[in-house]
């Protein structure tokens, strides 16, 4: 079945640490990929997509994630985490032929100080 | 206005009552969407616009689910005879463009509870 997977429900990081976030999808094709943040009370927020081209692809807020065909994964990483990071992270896609988002469970992130 | 708006922010509904929700896009978005987050769960597609064009529906859950957008600016989504399973977050996004390569902008959505 097509899917897109985030095996970590919860993960708890020390401030300054650095952060990795899975995200494994299950399609046909590649999909448009993509992670969302969403902090408590606000809105999903856009950190970065692939459609195409470089497989190392940087976002907002110090963000970047790869794409690697092999795996069908699209990881989510952050070299030193501040508290203000700490929210629901969400990998979304858009599978070949359709025109709206599919998202993963969410991986909610801790971080203390 | 600066951003998707959504009202109410919460909604409290007894089981068997009809509900509103109501989404103003960004102005000139094309491109609308709405999606239903149950608790600890992802998004999940209900509804997609284009202008006034309701292009897909294929995510809406029940024949009680309906939505508009009659003059391709603000959309609402009804849901009537509210059972307790449509307890969840309602969040509205839009788009200026048609397609996927156009940016999406999440409201904060409405949390309706059904009791």
């Amino acid at each position: 079945a097509q899917s897109v997977t985030q095996p970590d429900i919860h993960i708890t990081v020390s401030e300054g640490a650095s952060l990795e976030l899975r995200c494994n999808y299950s399609y046909g094709a590649t999909p448009y990929l993509f992670w969302y943040v969403q902090s408590p009370g606000q809105g999903l927020q856009l950190l970065l997509k692939y459609f195409s081209g470089d497989t190392l692809v940087q976002g907002i807020k110090g963000f970047e994630a790869e794409f690697k065909r092999s795996q069908s994964s699209f990881n989510l990483r952050k070299p030193s985490v501040h508290w203000s990071d700490a929210a629901e992270y969400f990998c979304a896609v858009v599978p070949t032929g359709a025109n709206n988002l599919f998202f993963g469970t969410g991986t909610r992130l801790t971080v203390i100080p | 206005g600066a951003g998707v708006s959504q009202s109410p922010r919460y909604k409290v509904a007894k089981r068997g009552q009809d509900v509103a929700l109501r989404c103003d896009p960004i102005s000139g978005h094309v491109s609308l969407f709405w999606y239903q987050q149950a608790l600890g769960q992802g998004p999940e597609f209900l509804t997609y616009f284009q202008n006034e064009a309701q292009l897909d529906k294929s995510g809406l859950p029940s024949d009680r689910f309906f939505a508009e957008r009659p003059e391709g600016s603000v959309s609402t989504l009804k849901i009537q005879r509210t059972q307790q399973e449509d307890s969840a977050v309602y969040l509205c996004a839009s788009s200026g463009g048609t397609g996927v390569f156009s940016p999406l902008h999440f409201g904060n959505g409405t949390r309706l509870t059904v009791t």
